[in-house]
């Protein structure tokens, strides 16, 4: 089944304590983002990959890294959690390029730092 | 810059009754538009998609959504609300150029409460 998976659904977790949410797609596509959706503001990105090795910045990188070193992984790492990273986690893969492909989303990791 | 603005925060309607969801869109190339819907506690999924071959555009569970590039608009309609259709939907705009290819840029969300 075609699918994105992260893990942990849920995390509860204290200031200063890094952490790690995986990111996995099993449809050979190029193009991996992760978002933050917080009630309100709808879903914000935080970063993005086009491929191996090629991630960017999103609309709210402070206070997260990322890494895309093979096609199927895009992990979200926060160094040093902090209160207002408390929040609901999407990641989402599709094809890269131009045309009209749409994103496959996760189900989402409930992160809360306390 | 492309920008997408949803015009109610919430839209409560009677079940039976027709459902509109407004979008506005900013676009300086043409876009691609998506509406995805969001039910408590799950993830994201796509409704339905513009793909530039037809304005008129129909999706999943009885949804459609009409691109009108004179009023920068796709708005969400349904002729008959389910208390099933009860969920939160984005409004999403594509980037279709340059460096931030693919990226979406989403609206805040309309809230659909259906009363029976």
């Amino acid at each position: 089944e075609a699918q994105v998976t992260q893990n942990p659904r849920y995390l509860i977790t204290v200031t200063g304590k890094k952490l790690t949410v995986t990111c996995s797609q099993n449809m050979n596509h190029e193009y991996m983002s992760w978002y933050r959706q917080d009630p309100g503001l709808g879903l914000r990105q935080i970063y993005y990959s086009m491929n191996v090795e090629v991630t960017d910045k999103g609309d709210v990188p402070e206070g997260y890294k990322v890494s895309r070193k093979e096609k199927r992984n895009f992990p979200l790492i926060l160094e040093s959690p902090s209160p207002n990273q408390t929040s609901l986690y999407f990641c989402a893969s599709s094809f890269e390029g131009q045309g009209f492909y749409e994103q496959y989303f996760g189900p989402g990791t409930r992160l809360t730092v306390t | 810059a492309q920008s997408v603005t949803q015009l109610d925060s919430h839209v409560s309607v009677s079940e039976g009754t027709p459902v509109l969801l407004r979008c506005n869109y900013s676009s300086s190339y043409s876009p691609s538009l998506f509406w995805y819907v969001q039910h408590p506690n799950k993830g994201l999924q796509l409704l339905l998609k513009y793909t530039s071959a037809a304005t008129l555009v129909k999706g999943i569970n009885g949804f459609e959504a009409e691109f009108k590039k004179s009023e920068t608009s796709f708005h969400l309609t349904k002729p008959s609300a389910h208390m099933s259709d009860a969920a939160e939907y984005f409004c999403v705009v594509r980037m279709n150029y340059g460096g931030s290819q693919g990226n979406l840029i989403f609206g805040k969300g309309t809230k659909l409460s259906v009363k029976p």
